[in-house]
């Protein structure tokens, strides 16, 4: 069973670092094929990709975050973390991860985790 | 650079309509195309891939097609619980690239 699950701080203050960890289950985020990519949902935007890692590790970003976004993984603990750094209160929202199963749509969702920034 | 263009922006249908929302991709993508829909406050979900199939239990109200450039989501006979942001999405192998659209409100 494949499940995503999203942890990290609820609030935040302007400047500072946000780390956010995806926790999977039910599959490998180094089987060929395999990658997980964040979202956030804010206010003005119902839906807005971040980025991804493939299972290479290999990255691509949004290019409206590329220069402040860093998606990394730990293959021992089954963890994808986001960080986006100098973060502002346009930063809040929920941010969530989701799969791409090896045919290049995202397949499974985690519920997300809110983040408030002021 | 593949750029997904969605239209139109919002879609307003009363109930038993058709919806009819648009995906247009700035080169050809053959049949590599995801819909998702996503309501507020849930995880988004996926609805169709590869342009015209449909995920594990999705509605046959949901239709998917499309080749190339232009890509349609129909849905037949809109419910209620329909309302909810639509999103298009591709993904490239080489050079590895993901484009999202912009998304239709349908209400």
């Amino acid at each position: 069973q494949v499940t995503l699950r999203e942890s990290g701080p609820a609030l935040l203050r302007p400047t500072q670092t946000l780390t956010l960890t995806c926790t999977v289950s039910g599959f490998s985020l180094s089987a060929s094929g395999m990658c997980v990519g964040w979202f956030r949902r804010s206010p003005g935007k119902a839906l807005e990709w971040l980025g991804l890692i493939d299972w290479d590790g290999e990255n691509i970003y949004n290019a409206d975050v590329r220069a402040r976004a860093s998606i990394s993984r730990d293959l021992s603990k089954s963890q994808v973390v986001l960080t986006l750094t100098n973060i502002d209160p346009l930063d809040t929202g929920t941010y969530l991860c989701a799969r791409i199963g090896g045919f290049g749509h995202f397949d499974f969702w985690g519920q997300g985790t809110p983040v408030a920034v002021s | 650079e593949i750029v997904l263009t969605q239209t139109p922006d919002t879609l307003s249908l009363s109930p038993g309509e058709r919806a009819t929302l648009s995906c247009r991709a700035s080169q050809r993508i053959d049949t590599y195309l995801a819909w998702y829909q996503v309501r507020p406050g849930q995880a988004p979900r996926i609805l169709i891939h590869d342009s015209s199939r449909r995920a594990p239990g999705i509605s046959d109200r949901f239709t998917g097609s499309g080749y190339g450039t232009d890509f349609t989501l129909t849905i037949a006979s809109v419910e209620s619980a329909d309302s909810a942001y639509y999103f298009c999405q591709h993904r490239g192998n080489w050079p590895p690239s993901l484009a999202f659209g912009g998304g239709t409100k349908v209400e």
